[in-house]
């Protein structure tokens, strides 16, 4: 069955420093999706980034970046140059292919991340 | 504001009333889903609609849930004989198709408590 896991429940950072958030995932389908989203404190899911199986690039925006290594199936998520405010829980999410998958997202529970002055 | 709207924010009943949520997607997204979180997990997805249809529908969707899209636009999601087992952030989020990846985009939720 499809999991998402997040294995880290905290994470602490000094702030213009990067971080690396991890998310491992399990699944039989070759086609799937994997999203990044943040939660802070207000409670709206933010989206982050997003990468494709299929994507040969690691994805980025901004000051995010996906580090993907698809044998591992590993989706870790790089913040650089931590700021105050992205002090917030972090979930990794996968949508899966084609088929019985396709419209849910499947969540992790989440790393908590904090970064400090 | 043109993201995903909820209301209520917060509601807070008794056990055993029923309780009646409203998301507003964004205004051209065609796909809306619901989603569930609890204390310390992340969100678990409920059900999905696309336009009016209601599509995919998760066992967690007991027969004391319902979900509504009337024509395609707003949605309601009501819990009948609500038990304190159902207090939880409901999440919305919407969708539109055509573009390649269907980013989620989800509203503040309504956290729920059941006394």
């Amino acid at each position: 069955a499809q999991k998402i896991t997040q294995t880290q429940p905290g994470m602490f950072v000094q702030e213009k420093e990067a971080v690396t958030l991890d998310c491992t995932y399990d699944t039989s389908d070759q086609s799937y999706g994997l999203f990044w989203y943040k939660q802070p404190s207000s409670g709206e899911m933010i989206f982050l980034i997003y990468q494709g199986s299929y994507d040969e690039q690691n994805a980025t925006e901004g000051r995010y970046s996906l580090n993907f290594q698809k044998a591992r199936k590993s989706a870790n998520l790089v913040i650089s140059a931590s700021q105050l405010g992205d002090s917030a829980m972090y979930f990794c999410a996968m949508r899966e292919g084609r088929g019985g998958g396709y419209n849910k997202l499947i969540f992790g529970a989440g790393t908590r991340l904090a970064v400090h002055p | 504001d043109t993201g995903v709207s909820q209301n209520p924010r917060h509601k807070i009943t008794k056990r055993g009333q029923n309780v009646t949520f409203r998301c507003d997607p964004i205004s051209e997204h065609n796909r809306l889903y619901w989603y569930r979180q609890t204390l310390g997990q992340g969100p678990e997805f409920l059900t999905y609609f696309q336009n009016e249809a209601q599509l995919e529908k998760s066992r967690l969707l007991s027969d004391r849930f319902s979900a509504e899209r009337p024509k395609g636009s707003f949605s309601t999601l009501e819990i009948q004989r609500t038990e304190q087992g159902d207090s939880a952030m409901y999440l919305c989020a919407s969708s539109l198709d055509g573009q390649g990846v269907r980013i989620r985009f989800f509203g503040p939720g309504t956290r729920l408590t059941v006394l």
